[in-house]
């Protein structure tokens, strides 16, 4: 059963441009929203997350937008460069549930000269 | 700090035959887990380990699968017979304490192919 679901599969972007990678969750419960980017041959890594008090998270380049009542959260990436390059999953969490990482399909990013 | 170890990376192997992967955590990590990775998919839980207790194993196929974690440090998670739909990459993952969301540190990974 897919809980988390993400959009789009694939996105190209202009370096500098803005990068925007869409997710939507079913479950009420979840509670933390992360995102995690991954490189080829690598394993995820934690880039940024959030909780569902507050509507908007940065650090850097990265920001979260968190629409609670709509039950969708988005990553933006400002001033895209070649190195954001990567596959990001978007992924939620239920701290009283199963305590169990739920990640969307993935999107792949590709950040163009 | 020295990341989370996975071995091998990479392994063929023909179906029907067994497999066997290798994790150490980054040290100190009381919480461990494994996930598949489908291609074109994110990750999916297949176990989790809190020290030396399986504490969810609700996705793992208990059929063809097993894991350990002895001591409650590495870990291994064999797959017998495997078969063609196994193809993957098998992740392992960790965090430092129990309970609760925490940042997980994931390895590189094994791509397992069955031909």
């Amino acid at each position: 059963q897919q809980q988390v679901k993400q959009s789009p599969q694939s996105l190209i972007v202009q370096k500098g441009g803005i990068s925007i990678i869409n997710c939507a969750y079913e479950n009420t419960a979840f509670d933390y929203f992360p995102w995690y980017q991954q490189f080829p041959g690598k394993g995820p890594a934690l880039l940024i997350a959030i909780r569902p008090d507050v509507s908007e998270k940065k650090e850097g380049r990265f920001t979260i937008s968190f629409n609670k009542s709509a039950k969708q959260f988005s990553l933006h990436i400002m001033d895209s460069q070649p190195g954001d390059s990567a596959t990001y999953f978007c992924a939620s969490y239920n701290d009283f549930g199963n305590e169990k990482l739920t990640f969307g399909t993935g999107t792949r990013l590709t950040i163009i000269p | 700090e020295a990341g989370v170890v996975q071995s091998p990376r990479y392994k063929i192997i023909e179906k029907k035959q067994p497999v066997a992967f290798w994790c150490n955590p980054i040290s100190g990590h009381n919480t461990l887990y494994w996930y598949r990775q489908n291609l074109g998919q994110g990750p999916e839980l297949l176990i989790r380990y809190e020290n030396e207790e399986a504490v969810d194993d609700s996705q793992l196929p208990k059929d063809r699968f097993s894991a350990e974690r002895l001591k409650g440090v590495d870990s291994t998670l064999k797959i017998q017979p495997a078969e063609l739909g196994d193809s993957a990459v098998y992740l392992c993952a960790s965090s430092p304490r129990t309970g609760g969301v925490e940042t997980q540190y994931f390895g590189p990974g094994t791509r397992l192919l069955v031909l």
